[in-house]
């Protein structure tokens, strides 16, 4: 099982619609979790960290689920400006800390 | 505010040679990561430096190796170059930490080993 796992999609959704990304992960001691968008030939760029209180940024909102060992992303109201592939990285301490990123999700928004 | 720059751009060398990346943080990071993304693959965890010390390595083999400069700088040295080295290769950077703090990226060192 790998230790971070995302829908690979594409999610293919209009304007204006709500999308979800969920992305799990395997180590129960996971510390850090965050949202990256990454565009084609990009460098990755934060989005957002996730806390476990949920948080909001606009109309992205992140959650943490530590019982069931998730996180989600929920964007609202997509623009074509959206379209990009979303990654999950999920941070451990295992004889050192280590970042593991989630292979991500392709968003494809169209008019 | 300067953000994490990398140099070369491109990169390009044949089988056997040596490569070598640098990368140099945001102002006030002292940890650099480096990470391999190969194309179509997601980011492959290959090192972690803080402080000029290396805290942690992921799956790869001891050609790939590097080092951190006392001005926190790093560079990347990947010897007897293979085909499948071939790859963007990110270098990330964060505030002095344990490591699990949040990492911005570099624009990335394209490698192309022919």
């Amino acid at each position: 099982r790998k230790e971070v796992e995302q829908d690979p999609g594409p999610f293919n959704v209009p304007e204006g619609a709500t999308v979800a990304f969920n992305c799990t992960y395997s180590n129960s001691a996971s510390q850090s979790f965050f949202w990256y968008r990454q565009d084609c030939r990009k460098e990755p760029k934060l989005l957002m960290s996730v806390y476990s209180s949920g948080n909001e940024d606009g109309r992205f909102t992140a959650q943490l689920n530590r019982a069931s060992q998730y996180i989600s992303l929920l964007i609202r109201d997509s623009k074509l400006s959206d379209s990009a592939t979303y990654l999950c990285a999920v941070s451990f301490n295992t004889g050192g800390f280590k970042t593991i990123f989630g292979a991500g999700t392709r968003l494809f928004v169209k008019a | 505010e300067a953000g994490v720059t990398q140099s070369p751009t491109h990169l390009i060398k044949t089988r056997g040679q040596q490569a070598t990346l640098r990368c140099s943080p945001i102002s006030g990071h002292t940890s650099v990561y480096w990470y391999q993304q190969a194309l179509g693959l997601g980011l492959q965890f290959l090192l972690w430096y803080d402080e000029g010390e290396e805290r942690n390595r992921g799956n790869f083999p001891p050609r790939f190796s590097g080092r951190q400069f006392p001005n926190y700088s790093s560079e990347l040295n990947v010897n007897a170059l293979e085909l499948e080295d071939s790859a963007l290769y990110l270098c990330a950077s964060s505030i002095r930490g344990q490591g699990g703090n949040e990492q911005f990226f570099g624009p990335g060192t394209r490698l192309t080993v022919l």
